[in-house]
C-alpha cells in the first residue's frame, strides 16, 4: 500500500541553522505530495504542497521539491527559528482511489535561541 | 477561512462507556474525516465520509463507528471504550475538488480512558 516515512525525531538546532527533514513516500500512482506542520496545542496546517514531478512547494521560507526519481519531498529551511518549533508531517494522496491523506509518523523539530 | 470545530479539547471516560466525539466544519465540504494522532506512529485515519450517509473505512475502524446525517457534521462514536483507544483524536475536512485540495483540521480532542 501507499505510505511515507520521515526521519525520526527530534530534531534540535541552533537558532538561524539550516533545517532538513527527510520524506520518502511509496505509491502506486502518482501522488500530491504535502508538508502539513502542527504547533503545540493546535491542529495541523498546511505549511506547503506539491502536486506534480519537479514542483517546489515554498511557504514561510520552507521550501520541498518533489523528485520523483528519488520518491522524496524533504523539508528544508535556510534558517530556522525559535517559532518553528512544531511537529512536521509529510503527507500523500493519490489522485484517484481512497480520498483520504496517507501521512508518516511526524518529526518533532526543537529550535534553541 | 475555514472552521472546523471538535466539540471537546478533553475527555476522560471509563473502560465500556459509549463515546461520542462531535466535529462541525463551516464551509459546506464534502469530505470528512476522522484520524488518530499517537506518538511514533503519526495520523492514522479511522473513517471518513464523502457525502451525508456515506461512509467509509479508514485503516484502524475497528473499535470505532461514525455518523454523517448532516452535511457540517461528522461524528465518531467509539462503542465501548478501551484503554487503548486513549488518543488524540483529528477531524479533518475537505472541498470535493479533486486530490489536491488541502485538509482542514480541529484542534483535535485528546481522550483518556480509565
Amino acid at each position: 500500500g501507499d505510505s511515507v516515512t520521515q526521519m525520526e525525531g527530534p530534531v534540535t538546532l541552533s537558532e538561524e541553522a539550516f533545517l532538513t527533514i527527510n520524506c520518502t513516500y511509496t505509491a502506486t500512482g502518482y501522488p500530491s505530495l504535502f508538508w502539513y506542520v502542527q504547533y503545540p496545542g493546535e491542529g495541523l496546517q498546511l505549511l506547503l504542497k506539491a502536486t506534480k514531478a519537479d514542483d517546489k512547494g515554498s511557504n514561510k521560507g520552507f521550501e520541498a521539491t518533489y523528485r520523483k526519481e528519488t520518491t522524496s519531498f524533504h523539508l528544508e529551511k535556510g534558517s530556522v527559528q525559535v517559532s518553528d518549533s512544531a511537529v512536521y508531517f509529510c503527507a500523500l494522496i493519490l489522485d484517484t482511489g481512497r480520498r483520504a491523506l496517507t501521512f508518516g509518523s511526524g518529526t518533532r523539530l526543537q529550535v534553541q535561541p | 477561512d475555514v472552521k472546523v470545530t471538535q466539540s471537546s479539547r478533553y475527555l476522560v471516560k471509563r473502560t465500556g462507556e459509549k463515546v461520542f466525539l462531535e466535529c462541525v466544519q463551516d464551509m459546506d465540504h464534502e469530505n470528512m474525516f476522522w484520524y488518530r494522532q499517537d506518538p511514533g506512529l503519526g495520523l492514522r485515519l479511522i473513517y471518513f465520509s464523502y457525502d451525508v450517509k456515506m461512509k467509509e473505512k479508514g485503516d484502524i475502524p475497528e473499535g470505532y463507528s461514525v455518523s454523517r446525517e448532516k452535511k457540517e457534521r461528522f461524528s465518531l462514536i467509539l462503542e465501548s471504550a478501551s484503554t487503548n483507544q486513549t488518543s488524540m483524536y483529528l477531524c479533518a475536512s475537505r472541498a470535493s475538488q479533486g486530490a489536491r485540495s488541502p485538509l482542514h483540521f480541529g484542534n483535535g480532542t485528546r481522550l483518556t480512558v480509565t
